[in-house]
């Protein structure tokens, strides 16, 4: 099983700052076969990224995905209000799909 | 419009059984996979299991908590998905959440308690 550690696990921040959220991998996901979410309180998760950089539908182009092997990264340029959310990371490489613990975003 | 629905959650006694339901409005949803994700109160996402479509074998895999445990199906006539939960835990409660592609149900909570 590959599993994913995220870090870190609180990232405090203003508005308008940028935001580099990490995911790292025990084994290299190949074909980058990495997924990000966002998490609100209450509400289901949202695709954010696909593919370790393709943006889902209707994703704003200040989020992008980047990495590659066993090291991915999530950053969002200019953070706004509604950014401020849980993260994960998820990899979808081997039958056994598994997502990262999460990375809290906060409002500094 | 295209939407998830889950159904079926509730309070059961552990070591009992339960079926979720997942209902796919708006797309052909026998073209796809479906993925179950769990969260428990307060943590973070797990992955329960998913199937294949019919297309590509219409198997299923689990994560190493629920295999041999929980079983998933599905009828793409009605298209409807299943979670048949069996042996349940304290550990499964939880929301249970089913997904295909990058669509998202609400989710439906499920209590294991005695």
């Amino acid at each position: 099983e590959i599993v994913l550690t995220q870090f870190p696990a609180t990232l405090s921040l203003s508005p308008g700052e940028r935001a580099t959220l990490s995911c790292r991998a025990t084994q290299s996901v190949s074909d980058n076969y990495i997924a990000w979410y966002q998490q609100k309180p209450g509400q289901s998760p949202r695709l954010l990224i696909y593919g370790a950089s393709s943006r889902a539908t209707g994703i704003p182009d200040r989020f992008s995905g980047s990495g590659s092997g066993t090291d991915f990264t999530l950053t969002v340029s200019r953070l706004e209000p509604e950014d401020f959310a849980m993260y994960y990371c998820q990899q979808y490489d081997r039958s056994q799909i598994t997502f990262g613990q999460g990375t809290r975003l906060d409002i500094k | 419009d295209v939407q998830l629905v889950e159904s079926g959650g509730g309070l059961v006694q552990p070591g009992r059984s339960l079926r979720l339901s997942c209902a796919a409005f708006g797309f052909p949803s026998g073209d796809y996979a479906v993925t179950w994700v769990r969260q428990a109160p307060g943590k973070g996402l797990e992955w329960v299991g998913y199937i294949r479509s019919e297309a590509k074998g219409g198997t299923a895999e689990y994560g190493a908590p629920v295999k041999d445990r929980f079983s998933i199906s599905r009828d793409d006539s009605k298209s409807v998905a299943y979670l048949h939960m069996s042996s349940l835990k304290i550990e499964d409660t939880g929301v249970y959440y089913c997904s295909i592609e990058e669509i998202w149900g609400q989710g439906t909570k499920v209590t294991v308690s005695s």
